[in-house]
């Protein structure tokens, strides 16, 4: 079945360190790839996605290639800022998933300190 | 522009009483429904589905039930709460189509004691 393996946390950052969050799928079809990001109390926020192997996802800053031969999305940014601390979830969405649902990693919480 | 709505945002409720969460999206129509529970440092975990009025697929048996009423509106119940049902409840929507984007509401806390 389709399952998303992300890197444990909690990751602690200096600010302006780069950060990479690793995740791998498995999947048995061509799954779309998306990070959503959560702060402190709030819902999910969509960060980025990508829909075909080679596509690059970004925003904010933050950026990941969706990587078939590899069966990885990993999320990197530059220089991450204290605002960036949040726990951040890789998912994935086969065409083959009944009722469009998403399948998420455990998450990774990051830690951004000044 | 479509938002999805939760409410209440924050609930406090004895062992044994009842629930009900509600969530509701606007500017769009005939969307997948979700809800989620999300416990304390720990991930997501998909508890209904529903792509269409009164339509309810269950993820994982256990004391809360799902219902679609309206188009744009689901709702999350239990009967008798139990502990283990304390945590953040989150609703999303998606337009319905293979391999589309979910969109979160802010989420409900619940602490069950």
């Amino acid at each position: 079945g389709n399952s998303v393996t992300q890197m444990e946390g909690p990751v602690t950052l200096s600010e302006e360190a780069f950060l990479t969050i690793n995740c791998t799928y498995t999947a048995t079809g061509y799954p779309s790839l998306f990070w959503y990001v959560q702060y402190p109390g709030e819902g999910l926020q969509l960060l980025l996605k990508a829909t075909k192997a080679d596509d690059k996802g970004s925003n904010k800053g933050f950026e990941a290639t969706y990587r078939k031969e590899t069966t990885s999305f990993h999320l990197e940014k530059g220089s991450v800022q204290v605002s960036d601390s949040a726990v951040y979830f890789c998912a994935l969405s086969d065409r083959g998933n009944q009722g469009g649902k998403l399948i998420f990693g455990q998450g990774t919480e990051l830690s951004v300190k000044p | 522009s479509q938002t999805i709505h939760q409410w209440p945002a924050t609930l406090v409720q004895p062992v044994g009483s009842p629930l009900s969460l509600e969530c509701t999206v606007e500017g769009t129509s005939n969307p997948n429904l979700y809800w989620y529970r999300q416990a304390a440092g720990r991930g997501l975990q998909l508890l209904f589905y529903s792509v269409g009025i009164g339509q309810i697929s269950s993820e994982v048996p256990q004391n809360l039930s799902a219902s679609r009423p309206q188009d744009r509106q689901f709702i999350l119940s239990s009967k008798k709460l139990l502990l283990s049902d304390s945590g953040f409840y989150l609703c999303a929507w998606n337009r319905g189509a293979p391999q589309e984007t979910q969109y979160f509401g802010p989420g409900t806390r619940l602490l069950v004691l």
